[in-house]
């Protein structure tokens, strides 16, 4: 079963504004990365937050983790076209002893010129 | 740098065909994955190995095996396939475990239909 389920599924914003994508997850975790995947492509790593880490800033990436709610968002600010791709989180897999991720079913982010 | 390679591309197979998806990276990473992606499912592991000489299940092994050959290579290899390992494959390299907050890096992706 998936681990990280994103919300929402799919997201249509205008350029230059502000793109928000949640991730929950199920059981305890370690950290929580986000990766992006342009169409076609394999998946990038963006950022990584631990679990003693409530919030974290890369460039235009602003990443928060609630482990109390098991949550996790990221926020894309002053988007652009380019950010057209989907987004997913992956979290530790305690099944794997905490060797592999899980991903989730991913936002697919789509910038209006 | 390459990063991490894999091939074939793209491939159709028969039901009941076996091939081997081949899998190599280039920054001397202990750590090895193979995940299949579905649409609207995510990634989903199939098999990971943690260092050289070792390999694991993940959430869907059933069809599959693997060949960690040496520390660069991992492969994944389908006995006799079916139309439901119709997926895109992605091996993914990291150089610890990807539960310690390594990042994983991945390659860019194996089409393959089964007909």
């Amino acid at each position: 079963s998936q681990q990280g389920e994103e919300d929402p599924q799919a997201l249509s914003i205008q350029e230059g504004e502000n793109a928000t994508m949640n991730c929950s997850y199920k059981t305890s975790i370690n950290n929580l990365q986000w990766y992006r995947q342009n169409s076609g492509r394999g998946l990038v790593h963006l950022i990584l937050i631990r679990s003693n880490e409530r919030e974290k800033h890369s460039g235009r990436l602003r990443v928060t983790l609630d482990t109390s709610k098991k949550s996790s968002s990221l926020l894309i600010t002053a988007s652009r076209a380019a950010d057209t791709a989907s987004y997913f989180c992956a979290t530790d897999r305690m099944d794997t002893g905490r060797r592999a991720l899980t991903f989730g079913s991913g936002t697919r982010l789509q910038v209006q010129p | 740098n390459a990063g991490v390679t894999q091939t074939p591309k793209f491939q159709v197979l028969k039901t009941g065909q076996s091939m081997t998806l081949q899998c190599a990276q280039d920054m001397n990473h202990n750590s090895m994955y193979w995940y299949r992606q579905d649409p609207g499912m995510g990634l989903r592991l199939i098999y990971y190995s943690a260092s050289e000489g070792t390999t694991d299940k993940g959430e869907v092994p059933n069809g599959y095996n693997v060949s960690r050959l040496n520390k660069r290579e991992f492969s994944l290899r389908l006995e006799s396939a079916a139309p439901s390992q119709t997926s895109v494959y992605f091996c993914a390299s990291s150089e610890g475990s990807g539960g310690s907050g390594n990042t994983i890096y991945f390659g860019e992706g194996s089409w393959l239909t089964v007909v």
